[in-house]
């Protein structure tokens, strides 16, 4: 149980070019969903944090227009990096907890999306 | 602010005890976590432990907190090829509603 999916699992894009990340909850309902950024040998960075139907709440630092989080549903949340530049390229994880239960003791991740901007 | 350390790499020989150490500074910590993460991949959740407890163990993993110094351990024992991996060590404060501060990881190399 608790298994969290994004798709695509890798994509290359063009400069000035918009991409859209999916982050599925394929067995529980996810209340919250986090996305988080990783560069090469380092540690994940909290981008934004969203609950299901209300406005992501960004961290310090992070463009809420260029990086554009959806949480439609309890069980999808998209993140769209907005004309994206090669600044952008990075691995991108997203996690999803479900308050009130048992699996809401930790934030279940998902497999992460490579993606490289040309 | 919140801050998680731990040191980089770990060499370790196939078939004795990893140790990996990390010293976090949020006195309001409420859950410790250990994540592995291996090659081009996500993030696996390897145990988590509450902040009212000193001592977590399940199969080969032990889990160490001594709160009073705000240190956390993860200790691997019989370590495998397949243990290698980098080792992040994360706390949150109050639920998992909350966000998660990493480490920087401890990436743990196994030789022969």
């Amino acid at each position: 149980g608790a298994v969290v999916s994004q798709h695509p699992s890798r994509v290359i894009c063009k400069s000035g070019t918009s991409v859209k990340i999916e982050c599925r909850s394929l067995d529980f309902q996810a209340t919250t969903m986090f996305w988080y950024r990783q560069f090469p040998k380092q540690s994940l960075m909290l981008m934004a944090t969203s609950n299901e139907g209300s406005k992501a709440t960004y961290e310090q630092g992070v463009e809420k227009d260029k990086f554009l989080i959806n949480h439609a549903s309890l069980t999808l949340s998209t993140l769209t990096v907005t004309s994206a530049h090669p600044e952008d390229s990075s691995f991108y994880i997203c996690s999803a907890s479900h308050t009130g239960t048992k699996l809401g003791e930790t934030q279940y991740f998902g497999p992460g999306t490579r993606l490289l901007v040309l | 602010g919140e801050d998680v350390e731990q040191s980089l790499f770990l060499s370790v020989r196939e078939g004795d005890s990893s140790v990996i150490n990390c010293t976090y500074t949020d006195s309001s910590s409420t859950y410790l976590y250990w994540y592995k993460q291996e090659p081009g991949a996500g993030l696996q959740l390897l145990t988590y432990i509450f902040s009212n407890m000193d001592m977590k163990q399940d199969q080969r993993l032990t889990v160490l907190l001594n709160k009073k110094d705000k240190h956390l351990s993860l200790r691997i024992a019989d370590t495998q090829t397949g243990d290698s991996a980098i080792y992040f060590c994360a706390e949150s404060s109050y639920s998992s509603a909350s966000k998660i501060i990493f480490g920087s990881g401890t990436r743990l190399s196994i030789r022969p």
